[in-house]
């Protein structure tokens, strides 16, 4: 079982739209938790991190729930711009000390 | 403040050869993580230096080493090219020690022909 799972997509969204990317993890020592997003051929960028309470900044929401090892990012009101791809990232912390990133769900949204 | 740079932006080498990747972190950050994403993968880690020594390495073979110099730039080298060695590497700066809180280079996009 791959560490860091997301399905790749393509999700092809109207402007406007509500869309919902999941993520699951498989280690359960996994301390932290992201969404990046990467633009194509560019670098990934950290969109914002994953919390229990939950997280929201604008039009995205974050959650994590560590019982179920899922991670999901929700965005309402999709704009042309949040075409990219998104990245769920673990850290692991003590012992591996290293990002551990998902393949990456790519989203499209459509005029 | 300048970001993450790296250089060169591409890179063709033919199989057999050697490539020599660098990177210049964030001023003030004395950690540098290598990553690789290969078409189709997602980003793989590489290794991780800091202050100068190598602090860990992903499941990744001997021909990929690398190097950090005093000013805590880094060097990636990979030896013996492979077609499949062909990929984006990306490099990440951090504040000392080990941190989630990564910033990455544009990277530089390696063809092995």
């Amino acid at each position: 079982r791959k560490e860091v799972e997301q399905d790749p997509g393509p999700f092809n969204v109207p402007e406007g739209a509500t869309v919902a990317f999941n993520c699951t993890y498989s280690n359960s020592a996994s301390q932290s938790f992201f969404w990046y997003r990467q633009d194509c051929r560019k670098e990934p960028k950290l969109l914002m991190s994953v919390y229990s309470s939950g997280n929201e900044d604008g039009r995205f929401t974050a959650q994590l729930n560590r019982a179920s090892q899922y991670i999901s990012l929700l965005i309402r009101d999709s704009k042309l711009s949040d075409s990219a791809t998104y990245l769920c990232v673990v850290w692991n912390g003590a012992g591996s000390y290293q990002l551990t990133f998902g393949k990456g769900t790519k989203l499209s949204v459509i005029p | 403040e300048a970001g993450v740079t790296q250089s060169p932006t591409h890179l063709i080498k033919t199989r057999g050869q050697q490539a020599t990747l660098r990177c210049s972190p964030i001023s003030g950050h004395t950690s540098v993580y290598w990553y690789q994403q290969a078409l189709g993968l997602g980003l793989q880690f590489l290794l991780w230096y800091d202050e100068g020594e190598e602090r860990n390495r992903g499941n990744f073979p001997p021909r990929f080493s690398g190097r950090q110099f005093p000013n805590y730039s880094s060097e990636l080298n990979v030896n013996a090219l492979e077609l499949e060695d062909s990929a984006l590497y990306l490099c990440a700066s951090s504040l000392a020690g080990a941190s989630y809180e990564q910033y990455f280079g544009p990277g530089t996009r390696l063809t092995v022909t």
